[in-house]
């Protein structure tokens, strides 16, 4: 089973700065396969990036993926204030599909 | 615009058993694969399991294996997550999220989850 571990566990930022999340998992995620998802309280997950890299349809372009093998990175270049959220990576490369525990963007 | 409509929330006591509606609509049921996803309070989601309505294969998470069972109704473009003997620790809110199965980025039955339900949420309490 691959562990994702994120960090840092919460992020305090203000609106306009940038946000830099860091996902790390215990062996390689097989050709990238690795996504983002947001997640407001109350709410479903969102899927924002899938296959490491590319926005799922409608999310801004502030998003970014980046990373392969067993670093991964998601930007995002100027938060606006509906960002402030929990975000998760997960690695679909085989079973089981697993999650990372999630960072927490929240407002400085 | 593809849509999930979960059934609503359930009590249960330790030992029973819950099973949880997803009703697809939108597009084709056949040529999406259905995913169900627990997550407990303040916790990370938890991938329980998915099915390709299609031909009604399964892969479940192995340390659910043998409580939960996933099933799909192309008749009523429904997908269905059972799970018995239920314990405290199963009180989470269950999603069901999809995919189209010739979506980009992913392969075999492994993808990302693109839409979601709004959840259901089992408490289960003696």
């Amino acid at each position: 089973e691959i562990v994702l571990m994120q960090s840092p566990g919460t992020l305090s930022l203000s609106p306009g700065e940038r946000a830099t999340l860091s996902c790390r998992a215990s062996q390689s995620v097989r050709s990238g396969f690795l996504a983002w998802y947001q997640q407001k309280p109350g709410q479903p997950p969102r899927l924002l990036i899938y296959g490491a890299s590319s926005r799922a349809t409608g999310i801004p372009d502030r998003f970014g993926g980046s990373g392969s093998g067993t670093d991964f990175t998601l930007t995002i270049r100027r938060l606006e204030p509906e960002d402030f959220a929990v975000y998760f990576c997960q690695h679909y490369g085989g079973s089981p599909l697993t999650f990372g525990q999630g960072t927490k963007v929240e407002i400085k | 615009e593809v849509q999930l409509v979960q059934s609503g929330a359930e009590v249960k006591k330790p030992g029973a058993t819950v099973k949880i509606s997803c009703k697809f609509s939108g597009d084709t049921f056949i040529g999406y694969y259905m995913f169900w996803v627990q997550q407990a309070p303040g916790k990370g989601p938890q991938w329980m399991g998915l099915i390709d309505p299609e031909n009604g294969e399964t892969i479940y998470a192995e340390k659910l294996q043998g409580r939960v069972t996933i099933t799909a109704d192309t008749s009523t473009d429904t997908a269905y997550m059972e799970l018995s003997s239920l314990r405290s620790e199963d009180s989470a809110v269950y999603y069901c999220a999809t995919v189209r199965s010739n979506s980009p980025g992913g392969y075999y039955y492994y993808y990302y989850m693109d839409v979601w339900g709004k959840g259901t949420t089992v408490t289960v309490s003696s």
